[in-house]
């Protein structure tokens, strides 16, 4: 099935460095969603973008919608411990009333205390 | 306020048999999609049901079906099961047009 290029696919840093992860696509996205998953959990969703360009903060995460739709990236400042985890990104595409969510390859994040 | 919950946690079963996991959407959410996630892999759109119908089907079989229940609960069901089966499945639930939810997830193992 079709996923999403994501990068870098795995990375280690320090308690405090900051992140940053993107996402390339072929196709165009209504929507790119960024989301967070633990281990034995599911996906939970931390940054939703609607437009191309926006620019988009929840606490110390920031993501943009890159302007050709095609694209996003996310950033995390000032890491902690419990950033830990797998970081999706998500293209929505909303056709014939219904959306469909094709997600990206992952970025496996370790912070190292 | 209730989440997207999934039912059974883990499940083995042995190839050849047949499969059916369940999943209750978040409160408000009328549409519920399933998902497959291979170890290492990213989620693998399986289908979505709205108005108890399939709206819409990913790359999978016909061995994947599913059911949706007038209180917009789910089945999935999987049948002839294959080593390759072997995921986490997830349930996710939404209204028609808005963001989706994940459940946590059923860790299916096919020997």
């Amino acid at each position: 099935g079709q996923q999403l290029n994501q990068s870098p696919q795995s990375m280690f840093i320090q308690e405090g460095e900051d992140v940053s992860m993107n996402c390339t696509s072929s196709s165009i996205f209504n929507t790119w969603l960024w989301y967070k998953q633990d281990p034995g959990e599911g996906p939970v969703l931390l940054i939703a973008l609607y437009k191309a360009g926006e620019l988009t903060s929840n606490g110390r995460l920031t993501a943009q919608f890159g302007i050709t739709r095609k694209d996003s990236f996310l950033n995390i400042s000032a890491s902690i411990p419990s950033d830990v985890g797998i970081y999706f990104c998500a293209g929505q595409l909303t056709s014939g009333g219904y959306q469909k969510v094709t997600f990206g390859t992952g970025t496996k994040l370790q912070v190292i205390p | 306020d209730a989440g997207v919950t999934q039912s059974p946690t883990h499940l083995i079963k042995t190839r050849g048999q047949q499969v059916t996991l369940r999943c209750s959407p978040k409160s408000g959410h009328d549409t519920v999609s399933w998902y497959q996630q291979a170890l290492g892999q990213g989620p693998q759109f399986i289908f979505q049901y709205y108005e108890e119908e399939e709206r819409q089907r990913g790359n999978f079989p016909d061995r994947f079906s599913g059911h949706q229940f007038p209180n917009y609960s789910s089945e999935l069901n999987v049948n002839a099961l294959l080593l390759g089966d072997s995921a986490l499945y997830l349930c996710a639930s939404s209204s028609i047009k808005g963001l989706i939810h994940f459940g946590p997830g059923t860790r299916l193992t096919v020997l």
